[in-house]
């Protein structure tokens, strides 16, 4: 399968936790997009990639929140001290970021934060 | 700044024609979309149309598009209980904006 892939798929944590997620996009893909989902809601942009290139991060998108993308391949976002907000499916996906761009998403990583 | 809007609900029979609508903002959109997402998964694309068309069919989907008044719409034939999820409406300009979903529920 050479879909989108996202681990862990979930994960509970204690308040004040840092705790780190990891995606990878489909292998041809040079777009690679960060979105949290609560629930009742659609996905909210977090921060995107073209390549290695962090090339824009919304203002949901606090100091405790990290992301990066080394080599141009899968991706890692981290949440510092975590707290009980940042309960929430956090949800990859990647497209080729031509033409009319495409997204694929992948499973998502359900964060609890106790 | 950008805004979409969906009714959050919609339940039909199976083997009725579900619409599902989507109002937007941004009239400077250049494709919107169609996804799907079932429980505990991803979003899934259904279908995209690009903001010069009105009209995209594809087997039981049928998307169109309103211009004007910034209205967008999926038909689907024939909707079976597999249709059961939530749809998604998303428009794109320089980034994608997605709506807050419309959980269809497909009764037998």
């Amino acid at each position: 399968d050479t879909g989108v892939s996202q681990n862990p798929r979930h994960k509970i944590t204690k308040r004040g936790q840092n705790v780190t997620f990891r995606c990878d996009p489909i292998s041809e893909h040079n777009r690679l997009y960060w979105y949290r989902q609560t629930l009742g809601q659609g996905p909210e942009f977090l921060t995107y990639f073209q390549n290695e290139a962090q090339l824009e991060k919304s203002r949901l998108l606090s100091d405790r929140f990290s992301a990066e993308r080394p080599k141009g391949s899968f991706s890692t976002l981290e949440i510092q001290r975590t707290e009980q907000g940042d309960s929430a499916m956090y949800l990859c996906a990647s497209s080729l970021g031509q033409g009319h761009e495409k997204l694929f998403f992948g499973s998502g990583t359900q964060l609890s934060v106790l | 700044g950008e805004d979409v809007e969906q009714s959050l609900f919609l339940s039909v029979r199976e083997g009725d024609s579900s619409v599902i609508n989507c109002t937007y903002t941004d009239s400077s959109s250049t494709y919107l979309y169609w996804y799907k997402q079932e429980p505990g998964a991803g979003l899934q694309l259904l279908t995209y149309i690009f903001s010069n068309m009105d009209m995209k069919q594809d087997q039981r989907l049928t998307v169109l598009l309103n211009k004007k008044d910034k209205h967008l719409s999926l038909r689907i034939a024939d909707t079976q209980t597999g249709d059961s999820a939530i749809y998604f409406c998303a428009e794109k300009y320089q980034n994608f904006v997605f709506g807050p979903g419309t959980r269809l529920s497909v009764l037998p």
